[in-house]
């Protein structure tokens, strides 16, 4: 049982350069989300899904974007990134988005944009 | 806005009890979870409070205070595995999780 797997584990990007974080899960779970975690702060969400086809912005998705072709996939795009985008990428999901929402948390991508 | 508060870092030793407290001010509240976190790793689950009171889970124990927008995560016989990070989150009235910037806990022999 794979849960959540995010790809690439580590990238280096140049500035202006554009890349696409891959997350797939196997749990058939509905929502999707994808956060950003930096050194001193919470996790912030930048898109979510709540299923195959639906993507909405969080917190910070200036920068980003997302598609969710597919029920299992969920896709973060950078289109020209930017130092400040240098973060741990970390993709979850969840069963319902309410209640008792537990998240299953991928690994983790870590990025880095010079 | 809305607000998390959480020590940045605690020490304790094993074998011992470690409390670790949550304040938080949201836009409402539809529960509050606990996640630990160890160091490159993701977040897993531990605890969800949705009620005032205890909630027991082994070694770990979560307390919640509506009223005073408080939370606590209790480790009990404290293992050297349990070194990690602890993070708080609460759903505000919107389902949107906020989360605390997280708890360093460091275990020493």
């Amino acid at each position: 049982n794979a849960g959540v797997t995010q790809t690439p584990k580590f990238r280096v990007l140049k500035t202006g350069q554009s890349m696409t974080l891959l997350c797939a899960q196997d749990m058939n779970h509905e929502y999707m989300y994808w956060y950003r975690q930096d050194p001193g702060m919470g996790l912030r969400l930048i898109h979510y899904s709540v299923g195959e086809g639906t993507t909405a912005k969080g917190e910070v998705p200036d920068g980003y974007n997302v598609s969710r072709l597919k029920k299992q996939n969920f896709l973060l795009g950078l289109e020209s990134a930017a130092p400040s985008q240098t973060s741990v990428y970390f993709c979850a999901s969840s069963f319902r988005g309410t209640g008792a929402n537990v998240l299953t948390f991928g690994a983790g991508s870590r990025l880095t944009v010079l | 806005g809305q607000n998390i508060d959480q020590p940045t870092e605690m020490t304790a030793t094993e074998g011992a009890i470690v409390q670790i407290n949550c304040t938080y001010q949201t836009s409402g509240f539809n529960g509050l979870f606990w996640y630990q976190q160890h160091a490159g790793e993701a977040p897993t689950f531990l605890s969800y409070n949705v009620l005032d009171g205890l909630e027991e889970k082994g070694r770990f124990s979560s307390f919640l205070s509506r009223s005073k927008g408080y939370s606590y995560l209790l480790l009990k016989e404290l293992q050297m595995k349990d070194s990690a990070s602890y993070l708080c989150a609460v759903m505000d009235s919107n389902y949107q999780l906020i989360w605390g910037a997280g708890t360093k806990l460091i275990i020493k022999p």
